[in-house]
This record gives structure tokens, C-alpha cells and sequence, in this order.
């Protein structure tokens, strides 16, 4: 069964570095999203993305964030300049239209 | 505004006894909703969904879920739990009015359950 992939499992940064957060969507859908969960709370929506462009975007995906689709496979997250606040599980989801596909995530723990 | 709300931050039942997590959810216009399960260290995997239609939908591992328009409820259940089902399970919606395929999901804070041989 297809599933969503994504890399590291983990990630350690320090405070003001630059992170590329990776994922491998299903290989026939289309539309993509990256969501957060900061330990003990809710999931959060970060931002959706499709054709080659975000299509929403939530209050916390601020300019020091971004998404691109380099090539036809993978989808990543930037976060340009690390924040301790940005510590959190990373959730990299995608979609052929109805139900959303989640991938495994990626721990960012900011030092 | 979107929102979800599950009531019970943990749910305990005994093996082969019936469970049931409660959601309720707000949304402007229709909701499409959504329960994902959530095991250790592992990512969110979608359970089911309810679009349109019948208001009992079956999903993965003998899972159902009643829409309860009047009362705004999606209710996860199972007629006979397993402690395999020990798991967080989280309840999502998304507004169909929001525009297209590409809403965002509202999550709830999620529910523990935990099956007691």
C-alpha cells in the first residue's frame, strides 16, 4: 500500500539555522499540505499546496517558512531561521481529493 | 469558525466490550470529517471519512462512525474492542465550503484509548 514518506525521523537544530524538512507524497496525488503538533497539543494546518503553488496558508507559515516541489517526487519544508517555539513533530500529508494521507513526521527539536 | 472538539481526553474499555469516542465539531458550512488513529512513534493513518450519504460509515480494523447532523457528532465506535485498538485517536473536519479539495483539517485534541485484556 502507498504511503506518504518523510525525512529525518528526527532533526536537531540549533537556534537560527536553516532546516529542509522532506517528503515523499503518494506518487498519483496531487494536492499536498504540511501540518505541526507541538508536543501536547493540537495538530495544526501549516500550509496546502497544489500545481506548483500554496494554495492557503495558516497564521503561524510566516515568512520564515516555505514550501517548494523541486522535481516530480518530493515536497519539502524550509524553515529559514530556527525558533526554540519551532520545536514540534512535523506532519507532511497528501491527498487525491477526499481523505488526507499523513506521513510518519519529523521531530524538530530546536536547542 | 472551524473547530473539534473531543470531550474525553482518555477513553478506557475492556477487551471485547464496545468502545466509543465521542467528537463533536463546527463548521460554517458542511463538514466533511475524519477519524485518524495514532500509534507510538508512528504518523497519523486515516481510519474513515463521511462526505455525503449514509450517516453510519464503516472504516479500517472494524471501525464505524455515526453522523449526527442535529447534534453535530461523529462518534467513533467498535462493537468489540481489541487491545491492539490502544492507540490516540484524533477527529478531524474539513469545511466543504472552504472551497475545493485542498481545505485544511480542523483537528480535535485527540482521545487515548487504552483495551484492558
Amino acid at each position: 500500500e502507498p504511503e506518504v514518506t518523510q525525512t529525518p525521523s528526527h532533526q536537531v537544530t540549533q537556534m537560527g539555522q536553516e532546516v529542509i524538512l522532506r517528503c515523499v507524497p503518494i506518487s498519483n496525488h496531487l494536492y499536498f499540505y504540511w501540518y505541526r503538533q507541538i508536543l501536547g497539543q493540537k495538530v495544526e494546518f501549516l500550509v496546502s499546496f497544489y500545481n506548483n503553488e500554496i494554495s492557503e496558508k495558516s497564521e503561524i507559515f510566516d515568512d520564515q517558512f516555505s514550501v517548494e516541489r523541486p522535481d516530480g517526487s518530493n515536497f519539502t519544508l524550509k524553515i529559514r531561521s530556527t525558533k526554540l517555539e519551532d520545536s514540534a513533530m512535523y506532519f507532511c500529508a497528501s491527498s487525491e481529493g477526499q481523505a488526507q494521507y499523513f506521513g510518519p513526521g519529523t521531530r524538530l527539536t530546536v536547542t | 469558525a472551524q473547530s473539534v472538539a473531543q470531550p474525553e481526553d482518555q477513553v478506557n474499555v475492556a477487551e471485547g466490550n464496545p468502545l466509543t469516542v465521542k467528537c463533536t465539531y463546527s463548521v460554517s458550512g458542511n463538514p466533511y470529517l475524519f477519524w485518524y488513529v495514532q500509534y507510538p512513534n508512528r504518523g497519523l493513518q486515516f481510519l474513515l471519512k463521511y462526505i455525503t450519504g449514509d450517516n453510519l460509515v464503516k472504516g479500517s480494523y472494524g471501525f464505524e462512525a455515526e453522523f449526527n447532523k442535529s447534534q453535530t457528532s461523529f462518534h467513533l465506535k467498535k462493537p468489540s474492542a481489541l487491545v491492539s485498538d490502544s492507540a490516540l485517536y484524533f477527529c478531524a473536519v474539513r469545511d466543504e465550503n472552504r472551497g475545493s479539495t485542498l481545505g485544511r483539517l480542523y483537528f480535535g485534541r485527540g482521545t487515548q484509548l487504552t483495551v484492558w485484556p
